[in-house]
């Protein structure tokens, strides 16, 4: 495991449906963020997690989105009944330490709400 | 409000000049500052974490400053090359309240001219 594993890389959906992206963390790492960054703006915090709490939500819109990060396996962030506006690169980042630690990025997951 | 900005919002230069980068921040309670590079379309790649307690952190031709107390960090980029062109963004990692991710500038679009 050589870094963070975001899939699918690019999701397409149709108004209404949901959206699920998948999170695998570094090796080692327990604290999970999901960050967004919708077209020509910068990256947007949405939450912050550790197996299974979440610790800081703070970011996430209140209705149609949730997260989650298991005992086993990857996080997830869901979207239900996407709309147009919910289009946008979703990333996942994972750090070894709390508060002060470095964060290491995936690639991304690209929504687009057709 | 904690925010960071970056300037300038674009840069090009020629190949083998020096540049900085400029960010700044909002608020001295702050943990850390990390500073990225994110190719079109790819992830985010970290360059430098730069804690707190540290004036500056060096990696090869990059050389990052952080002054708490102005609000204000610099990236410098000796010998420029083409292969640098990217977006480089700035993250804070605020520590005196509110959400618990990294806060980031907007970034700084940057092309070397061969």
């Amino acid at each position: 495991n050589a870094g963070v594993m975001q899939n699918p890389r690019h999701l397409v959906r149709r108004r209404g449906q949901e959206a699920r992206l998948r999170c695998s963390p570094m090796k080692g790492h327990s604290h999970v963020y999901w960050y967004r960054q919708l077209p020509e703006e910068g990256l947007k915090f949405m939450v912050y997690l550790q197996k299974e709490n979440i610790i800081d939500e703070s970011g996430m819109p209140k209705e149609r989105f949730s997260a989650e990060f298991p005992k086993e396996g990857p996080s997830i962030l869901r979207i239900q009944q996407v709309v147009r506006g919910d289009s946008a690169a979703y990333f996942c980042a994972s750090s070894l330490k709390t508060r002060a630690g470095e964060l290491f990025f995936g690639e991304g997951s690209r929504l687009t709400v057709l | 409000k904690q925010e960071v900005t970056q300037i300038p919002a674009a840069l090009s230069v020629p190949e083998g000049e020096n540049l900085v980068l400029n960010c700044s921040f909002t608020d001295s309670a702050i943990y850390n500052l990390q500073w990225f590079r994110q190719d079109p379309g790819k992830g985010l790649t970290s360059l430098l974490l730069i804690q707190s307690s540290q004036r500056e952190q060096t990696s090869g031709r990059l050389n990052a400053s952080l002054d708490k107390s102005s609000g204000r960090s610099t990236l410098y980029i000796a010998a420029s090359q083409p292969g640098d062109s990217a977006t480089y963004l700035c993250a804070v990692k605020y520590s005196g309240g509110g959400a618990d991710g990294l806060t980031f500038g907007k970034g700084t679009h940057l092309i070397i001219q061969p």
